[in-house]
């Protein structure tokens, strides 16, 4: 059974730019967060889509979007980027949406690097 | 809001130890405890899963306790090898409020031979 698969693993940007990241969820799994991992902040909840409606949301600017396709992927996108975007992206899945919440299962992350 | 708090940061030991992760949080409404493994640069890999209905969990050499009132879980790791190198993270579940986890800063652990 195939795990998270998180594309790209590795992107470069210019501050100003916009990124698209994308997560493929485990067969059969149809919520899917996201987080963001710093060294300073460490990991931070971004946003949570359940048949695709958000149904989380975390403490983050406008500029960080997401959403969620029929077949459970997902896409965040972020607009007008600044150094401090600048983490390692990961994506979680797992079998149910709110309220309840379940085991959860990440991927290898993607890593953006703004320079 | 819930704060998750991990205590020690880092630590190191000799192989073959028992030892004793620590993971405190400030909000008992939580649905469940998850206890992660992260080796640099990669993603997360899930070691156990505590509901809180639960008081323990067990895996191989790995076993997670979870007191929901007084807000701890302790992840125990028994003969430490080398390879259980890696920074452990333990993060918290809401109840009833989707799969929004709130994580602690982790722990550090190297195994020396």
């Amino acid at each position: 059974k195939a795990g998270v698969t998180q594309t790209p693993r590795y992107l470069i940007k210019t501050r100003g730019q916009q990124v698209t990241l994308s997560c493929s969820p485990i067969s059969g799994h149809r919520s899917v967060s996201w987080y963001q991992q710093t060294p300073g902040q460490g990991l931070q909840f971004l946003f949570e889509y359940f048949s695709e409606t958000q149904r989380n949301k975390g403490n983050f600017p406008g500029r960080f979007s997401g959403r969620q396709f029929s077949n459970s992927r997902s896409e965040m996108n972020v607009s007008t980027l600044e150094l401090g975007d600048s983490a390692l992206y990961l994506c979680a899945s797992s079998t149910m949406g709110h309220p309840k919440n379940t085991e959860a299962f990440f991927g290898q992350g993607t890593r953006l690097t703004v320079v | 809001k819930q704060e998750v708090t991990q205590i020690p940061a880092a630590l190191s030991v000799p192989e073959g130890e028992n030892l004793v992760l620590n993971c405190s949080f400030t909000d008992s409404a939580i649905y469940n405890l998850q206890w992660f493994r992260q080796d640099p640069g990669k993603g997360l890999t899930s070691l156990l899963l505590i509901q809180s209905s639960q008081r323990e969990q067990t895996s191989g050499r790995l076993n997670a306790s979870l007191d929901k009132s007084s807000g701890r879980s302790t992840l125990y790791i028994a003969a430490s090898q080398p390879g259980d190198s890696a920074t452990y993270l333990c993060a918290v579940g809401p109840y009833n409020a989707g799969n929004m986890l709130t994580f602690g800063g982790g722990t550090r652990l190297m195994v020396k031979p």
